[in-house]
């Protein structure tokens, strides 16, 4: 079946330091993939996504690039804040299917 | 902007009650969800309904059940609450998946069973 593994957490980082966490999926036919973000003791929100190979999702800052390839979706920021502070969940969903998959979620840290 | 509005935030029952979870989307979304977030698992699908009146079971149902009457609302039903059921739930909705529709949650609904 179709699946989502994530970098375990937590990452802490300084302030103004590159982040990246990982992402790779196994996946029937082609999925869109996301990530989410959820701050401490809300829902989760969409940070960014894309729909096919190659496309490269991108907000506030956060980057990710689908790799076909090498079935990887790998969130990035080259400078990240305190605000960015939170839970990151990568997710799947194929094509005429509802079931959206998503990884246990990666805690990010950032002092200041 | 989509809301999604799940109408208890902070819920504490005890053991054996009923509990009632309401979910509200005000974008016409067909599909709406119900999950359970516990640490260290992610998230877990209880219930999804593709319509009025129309539900499947999803991950983890056993202990649940869930009511549609009208597109716009989505209630999760827990019949006799158990101390296993304290989570953190999460309600959700989406068009029909036919080219990677965004996922939209409620803020969630903490509900402590004692």
């Amino acid at each position: 079946g179709n699946s989502v593994t994530q970098m375990e957490g937590p990452v802490t980082l300084s302030e103004e330091a590159f982040l990246t966490i990982n992402c790779t999926y196994t996946a029937t036919g082609y999925p869109s993939l996301f990530w989410y973000v959820q701050y401490p003791g809300e829902g989760l929100q969409l940070l960014l996504k894309a729909t096919k190979a190659d496309d490269k999702g991108s907000n506030k800052g956060f980057e990710a690039t689908y790799r076909k390839e090498t079935t990887s979706f790998h969130l990035e920021k080259g400078s990240v804040q305190v605000s960015d502070s939170a839970v990151y969940f990568c997710a799947l969903v194929t094509s005429g299917t509802y079931k959206y998959i998503f990884g246990t979620g990666t805690r990010l840290k950032v002092l200041a | 902007d989509v809301k999604v509005t799940q109408s208890s935030r902070y819920l504490v029952k005890r053991t054996g009650e009923k509990v009632f979870l309401e979910c509200v989307q005000d974008m016409d979304h067909e599909n709406m969800f119900w999950y359970r977030q516990d640490p260290g698992l992610g998230l877990r699908l209880i219930y999804f309904s593709y319509d009025v009146k129309m539900k499947e079971k999803g991950d983890i149902p056993e202990g649940y059940s869930v009511s549609r009457e009208k597109k716009e609302r989505f209630s999760l039903i827990l019949e006799s609450a158990s101390t296993n059921q304290t989570s953190m739930y999460l309600c959700a909705s989406t068009l029909p998946n036919t080219a990677g529709n965004t996922i939209y949650f409620g803020e969630g609904s903490w509900l402590t069973v004692v």
